[in-house]
């Protein structure tokens, strides 16, 4: 299957910074990505779909400032966090689709916000 | 609105039994996409099957096989004398067609979590 990367895969902050997460598609281009947030012992959900060279495309509920995506090429996504907060920490993970239409996820990014 | 129900949260089996992931779906869409998907401990997803909405013809892979049902919205995943490798949870997802043709973003089940017990 295709392969997708995530950088870092686990990062410990302290309250108030910022934190960016990459999203690389190794072996294909992505003109969508999707990101995704999995609280402990809970199912993924859905925060965005980030479309290459426009805008991201939040789900309801999501703060589309605090969490800032750029898509800025076809094999590159961003989620930025920004100001994070003790309840932003979760597993952080993202997906692309190569044809046809199977999402391929990323290793997940860690974040714990002290 | 689309939802995906799994309803057992957690099975517990001994090794060599068989075992059966329920998964039903809601959508209005009459293009739709489901999929499996096995999250070990490790938290990494790994893709086990896709179905579109047109082909409900059954899958085997292995020890692993899918029966897909449209009449009752159901997209069972069955494994064969399970192993202890098995353990993890089982995620079933949906995604629909946008009226763009692209992708959209995956409505996923609650889970299963799967024990195998040697």
């Amino acid at each position: 299957g295709a392969v997708v990367s995530q950088h870092p895969s686990r990062v410990i902050c302290k309250s108030g910074t910022s934190v960016k997460i990459e999203c690389r598609s190794l072996d294909f281009q992505a003109t969508t990505m999707f990101w995704y947030r999995q609280f402990p012992k809970q199912s993924l959900m859905l925060m965005a779909t980030s479309n290459e060279g426009s805008k991201a495309t939040y789900e309801q509920g999501v703060e589309k400032d605090k969490f800032l995506i750029n898509h800025a090429s076809l094999t590159l996504s961003t989620l930025t966090v920004t100001s994070a907060h003790p309840e932003d920490s979760s597993f952080y993970i993202c997906s692309a689709s190569p044809p046809p239409r199977t999402q391929y996820f990323g290793p997940g990014t860690r974040l714990t916000v002290l | 609105a689309q939802k995906v129900t799994q309803a057992q949260t957690e099975i517990s089996v001994v090794e060599k039994e068989d075992v059966t992931l329920d998964c039903v779906y809601e959508t209005r869409d009459t293009t739709y996409y489901l999929f499996w998907y096995k999250q070990p401990p490790s938290g990494e997803l790994v893709f086990l099957i896709r179905r579109n909405s047109f082909d409900e013809q059954n899958e085997i892979s292995g020890r692993y096989s899918w029966n897909f049902q449209k009449s009752t919205s159901s997209f069972n995943f069955t494994i064969t004398a399970s192993q202890v490798v098995d353990s993890a949870v089982y995620f079933c997802a949906l995604s629909e067609e946008l009226s763009g043709g692209g992708a959209d973003g995956l409505t996923f089940g609650k889970g299963t979590h799967l024990i195998i017990q040697p």
